[in-house]
């Protein structure tokens, strides 16, 4: 199937932990995203890669560190978790940038306890 | 930067009746307006986009209008059906060059009552 896909889809921890989340999408675009939904549904940008490289970095805490190895990758890295981590992150890519259709992975809940 | 509003927050309708989701933005320079889907426990997906040299699309049930010296676009959708419950988000982008982004607005639940 030609998708955005992320792993894990949940992931429940405690505070001071470090965790990873995982996309990766096989639809040949050159621009992923990763977002941040909250409790009341709002989506934000974190972070945006074009070809590997970092374009968009929003006013995000630095214990958040993405990796992109590769086009068709793009890793999220948290150090240190606080309870305010606690969100539904998504990943998305699109051919182009931010003004083409972007496709969303399925998420992944993260719960910081 | 970029400030997208969305009203209203929750919008119930009942089965073959119309809905419409307003929004308005702040940077006059956004040129590119997505409509975005969110179903329960999924990513959101693209439903209808509408660029700045265009006032109206419409696929199928669904429509989307654009008033740039207003600076506001809606969604509306026609003869809705149980299917349609959702989370609905518009976005607007300046282009695609590097360090333009997609902001959302703050999203309208949907919900249609059979």
């Amino acid at each position: 199937d030609t998708a955005v896909s992320q792993t894990p889809k949940y992931l429940v921890t405690q505070m001071g932990n470090d965790k990873s989340i995982k996309c990766e999408q096989n639809l040949g675009h050159d621009t992923m995203y990763w977002y941040k939904q909250d409790s009341k549904k709002f989506l934000k940008i974190m972070f945006s890669y074009n070809n590997k490289e970092l374009i968009i970095n929003e006013t995000v805490p630095n214990r958040f560190s993405p990796k992109s190895p590769d086009k068709a990758h793009l890793n999220l890295h948290i150090n240190s978790l606080e309870l305010g981590d606690s969100a539904v992150y998504f990943c998305a890519s699109s051919l182009g940038g931010p003004s083409y259709e972007q496709y969303f992975g399925p998420g992944t809940r993260l719960t910081v306890t | 930067g970029e400030n997208v509003e969305q009203h209203p927050s929750t919008l119930s309708v009942q089965e073959g009746d119309s809905a419409v989701i307003k929004c308005t933005y702040s940077d006059s320079a956004s040129n590119y307006f997505p409509w975005y889907k969110q179903e329960l426990g999924k990513g959101p997906q693209l439903i209808i986009d509408i660029r700045s040299n265009v006032g109206e699309k419409k696929d199928q049930r669904i429509a989307v209008t654009l008033n740039k010296t207003a600076k506001h676009f809606s969604l509306h959708i026609t003869e809705t059906q149980p299917e349609d419950s959702a989370v609905y988000f518009c976005a607007a982008s300046r282009g695609s060059g590097g360090g333009n982004k997609l902001t959302f607005g703050g999203g309208t639940r949907v919900l249609v009552k059979p």
